[in-house]
């Protein structure tokens, strides 16, 4: 069963880097994720695709303060030079044919 | 630029029903795949209905299935979901988005601002 687990909170100091995870479930650890943000109220906006191989294309307008990188089945979402407009929640997304799947969702807390 | 505007939503009892669209521009809609995905108040994403670009290949989440129907018209730019039999589990903010390639399956790269589905007696 294709399952996307993520951590439901994160937290760190304005300025800080984070480290956001995103699990792909057993067996699928060559998939691709996107990562997608949402700030409160808003609608949700896309980040990146991470594929397989570590490489990432981001979306238009998407500071270079984000990146993409993977570890086996482990996709991640690095934001440096936190800003208080980047507390928000985070989501991956993966797909197959036939449906997609989103993570739970992250919430990031700015201190 | 491209754009995705969602309209339609409301307060509808349960067993009734109602029909979302999506009005895009800024891009050939006829190439694209195009999906719907709603959030519950307070909760997560959830993936409900994808379209391919010529309407040959139509999916639905379980949670759907036999109630909703997507459609799209591509002379007039839009995507459609017809929501029938509601429940109060519907409850959501409905969004569309476009899979970013020319591929069935992929990544979301543009969303709508969403219109929030009310279902209650």
């Amino acid at each position: 069963q294709l399952v996307l687990t993520q951590s439901p909170s994160a937290s760190a100091s304005l300025g800080a880097s984070v480290k956001l995870t995103c699990t792909l479930s057993s067996g699928h650890s060559s998939y691709a994720i996107a990562w997608h943000q949402q700030q409160p109220e808003k609608g949700p906006r896309y980040l990146m695709k991470v594929n397989s191989d570590g490489s990432h294309s981001k979306g238009d307008g998407i500071p270079d303060r984000f990146s993409g990188s993977r570890s086996g089945a482990e996709r991640y979402l690095t934001i440096s030079s936190l800003q208080s407009e980047d507390e928000a929640d985070y989501y991956c997304q993966t797909w197959d044919t036939g449906r997609v799947v989103f993570g739970g969702g992250t919430k990031l807390t700015v201190l | 630029e491209v754009q995705l505007v969602e309209s339609g939503g409301g307060l509808v009892k349960p067993g009734g029903s109602l029909r979302l669209s999506c009005a895009t521009s800024g891009f050939t809609f006829n190439t694209y795949t195009v999906n719907w995905v709603r959030q519950a108040p307070g909760k997560g994403l959830e993936w409900v209905s994808s379209i391919s670009s010529g309407s040959s290949y139509i999916y639905y989440a379980d949670s759907v299935q036999g109630r909703f129907t997507i459609s799209r018209d591509n002379a007039k730019n839009s995507l459609y979901l017809q929501m029938d039999s509601l429940r109060a589990e519907d409850t959501a903010v409905y969004y569309c988005a476009r899979v970013g390639s020319t591929s069935n399956a992929d990544y979301f790269d543009y969303w709508g601002q969403g219109t929030l589905v009310t279902v209650s007696s």
